[in-house]
Parts: C-alpha cells; structure tokens; sequence
C-alpha cells in the first residue's frame, strides 16, 4: 500500500545535538511539508517542497533544514539552534492542494 | 492572507446526538477549506474538503459540511455520534490553485459520552 512513512516514531534528544527526523514516501506525490504540532497550537508550518532540489521555509524555520534529493524522500534536521524542539513532527505529501494532503503518523521528539 | 478559527478547543456529546464543530475562515479569494481527524498520537487523515464544485460536502465516517460563502463557516456535522468518533478535528484554509500553503486551525477535541 502506498502511503507515508516518518522514522522514528520516538526520538530523544540531548541539548546541542542534531537529530534527523525521516519521512519517505511511495505516492508519487510532487509536493512534501514538515508540520509541527505543540498542544493547543494546531499545525505550524516548518518547510516545504514542491520539487527535487527546491525548497521554501515556512512560518517556523528558524532552528531547522532540510532537503529533498529524491522525490521520495524529505528528512528534517532539527538543529541545536532550535531551542525549544520538544514537539510532534508530522510530515504530509500531496499531489495538488486540492486533493489534501496525506500523512505520515509523525515522530515525537523530546529533549532530554 | 488565509486564517481558520475554530470555536471551542474542547466538544461534548451524547453517543446518537448531533455532532457539529465549528469552522469560520478568513481569504482574501474563494478558498480550499478541508477537515481532517486526528487520533491520539497518530498523523492526520483528510475528512472531507471544499474545492469550488458543490457547497455541501459529504466525507468518510458519515461526515459532511456545508461552505457558507455569507458566514465564511465551514462548520463539519454528523447526524449520530459514535464513540469511535473521539478524537481532534482540525479545519484547515488555502488559496485555490496547484501548490498552495495551507493553514491549520487549533483544532478542536470531541468527547463522546456513552
């Protein structure tokens, strides 16, 4: 089955690392985006991608990278710069906006 | 630029009475308004959505919502409640076309009561 897949579904980070947060998918979708999720804050948008090799920050980039090599895949680093990562990551692809977008069950990240 | 408000972060109903959370958007043009569940710890999965054809949209799991371009609402409905309908809606707006942000609202939490 086609579908979205972000690893790993838990991940603990220490103050000053970086860590990578995977998400890769099989539908052919053009388009992927990184979402965090905080209680109560809904969705934010971190970075998003509409084709190989070109990307375009979001509303909350600042703290993140990423990139897109292959249409497959868009993994996001979480870099020491951001100082309050503790959030639930979720990744999305789409064909057009109009269609939606479909998800990743996303990964919850803690800083320990 | 686009905005959804979702009035009440937090629902109570019946199991078998109405569900209807609420959904008002703010664009400048006609937009894209969708509605997705989320499950505890898990990712989102799209509901229904609005894209210009027919004003009253029907979804998975009994689901429908109806554009109201006079209120800007886009409020979501379910004749009969479910407890398996516990979970957390979001409402979410974009500008029509092929690529477009989206935004999210803050979501609303929907409690079923036996």
């Amino acid at each position: 089955d086609g579908g979205i897949t972000q690893s790993p579904k838990y991940l603990f980070r220490k103050e000053g690392q970086n860590v990578t947060l995977s998400c890769e998918q099989n539908l052919n979708h053009d388009a992927m985006y990184w979402y965090r999720q905080d209680p109560g804050q809904g969705l934010r948008l971190i970075y998003y991608s509409q084709i190989v090799n070109d990307f375009q920050k979001g509303d909350i980039a600042e703290g993140y990278s990423v990139s897109r090599e292959k249409k497959e895949s868009f993994p996001l680093t979480v870099t020491s710069a951001q100082k309050n990562p503790t959030a639930f990551y979720l990744c999305a692809s789409s064909i057009r906006t109009a269609y939606g977008y479909t998800f990743g069950s996303g990964t919850r990240l803690t800083v320990v | 630029a686009q905005s959804v408000t979702q009035l009440g972060s937090h629902v109570s109903v019946s199991e078998g009475a109405l569900v209807l959370l609420r959904c008002n958007y703010s664009s400048s043009v006609p937009p894209y308004l969708f509605w997705y569940v989320q499950y505890p710890n898990q990712g989102l999965q799209l509901l229904l959505k609005y894209t210009s054809a027919a004003t009253l949209v029907k979804g998975i799991n009994g689901f429908e919502a109806e554009f109201k371009k006079s209120e800007t609402s886009f409020h979501l409905t379910k004749p009969s409640a479910h407890m398996s309908d516990a979970a957390e809606y979001f409402c979410a707006v974009s500008d029509p076309g092929g690529y477009q942000k989206v935004t999210f609202g803050t979501g609303t939490k929907l409690q079923v009561i036996p």
